[in-house]
């Protein structure tokens, strides 16, 4: 079984799209995450949920919106999209904020946005 | 605020040979420190920890690091790679209530057969 999962896994669309990546954590983790890691490999923490309240959230566009309508899963949504929003996009998640360094995280959904 | 630094973006090492990937920290409270790995197409998997006590961190895989405090490092070695070990690394720190947690840029390491 897969602890967590997002979809799709590949995401090509063009620019001035809106799109929305999904992901589900079924480990019974408190918290989850959104990250972006770019092409050069620099990955950056965007967003964290507790209890499906946000508690980190970081300097992103605010054409990103997280939900998180139940704690098993946080989506990704993103509005007008650009160039520059092109990279792999990983969620993860952990027992609960303080331990994140334990986080899990998913297979990643590659954006390319032309 | 923490940040971590990894000097070297590529490293070639052959088979069963030694590996040292470098990493340094700067941080003006206490910290915890990580390294992940990232196979090829996959997200990442945490390898070790530093929360506190001994200094010499052992990991899964066979890799090792230690933290040093003076210098404020945490290097991670390995006294024999495979060509499985093949992958990126990323070397992390994060304050103690893990709300301000970040990555280094990673090091990738390839296994020369």
């Amino acid at each position: 079984d897969t602890a967590v999962s997002q979809t799709p896994k590949y995401l090509v669309t063009q620019m001035g799209n809106d799109k929305s990546i999904k992901c589900e954590q079924n480990l019974g983790h408190d918290t989850m995450y959104w990250y972006k890691q770019d092409s050069k490999k620099f990955l950056k923490i965007m967003f964290s949920y507790n209890n499906k309240e946000l508690i980190i959230n970081e300097t992103v566009p605010n054409r990103f919106s997280p939900k998180s309508p139940d704690k098993a899963h946080l989506n990704l949504h993103i509005n007008s999209l650009e160039l520059g929003d092109s990279a792999v996009y990983f969620c993860a998640s952990s027992q609960d904020p303080a331990r994140i360094y334990e986080q899990y995280f998913g297979p990643g959904t590659r954006l390319t946005v032309t | 605020a923490q940040s971590v630094t990894q000097l070297d973006s590529q490293v070639p090492v052959f088979e069963e040979a030694p590996v040292e990937l470098r990493c340094n920290y700067s941080s003006s409270v206490s910290v915890y420190l990580f390294w992940y790995v990232q196979y090829p197409n996959q997200g990442l998997q945490l390898l070790l920890k530093y929360l506190s006590g001994s200094t010499l961190v052992k990991g899964i895989n066979g890799f090792e690091a230690e933290f040093n405090k003076s210098q404020t490092s945490f290097h991670l070695r390995k006294p024999s790679v495979h060509i499985s070990d093949t992958a990126e690394y990323f070397c992390a720190v994060s304050d103690l209530s893990g709300n301000q947690f970040y990555f280094g840029t990673g090091t990738s390491l390839t296994v020369i057969p």
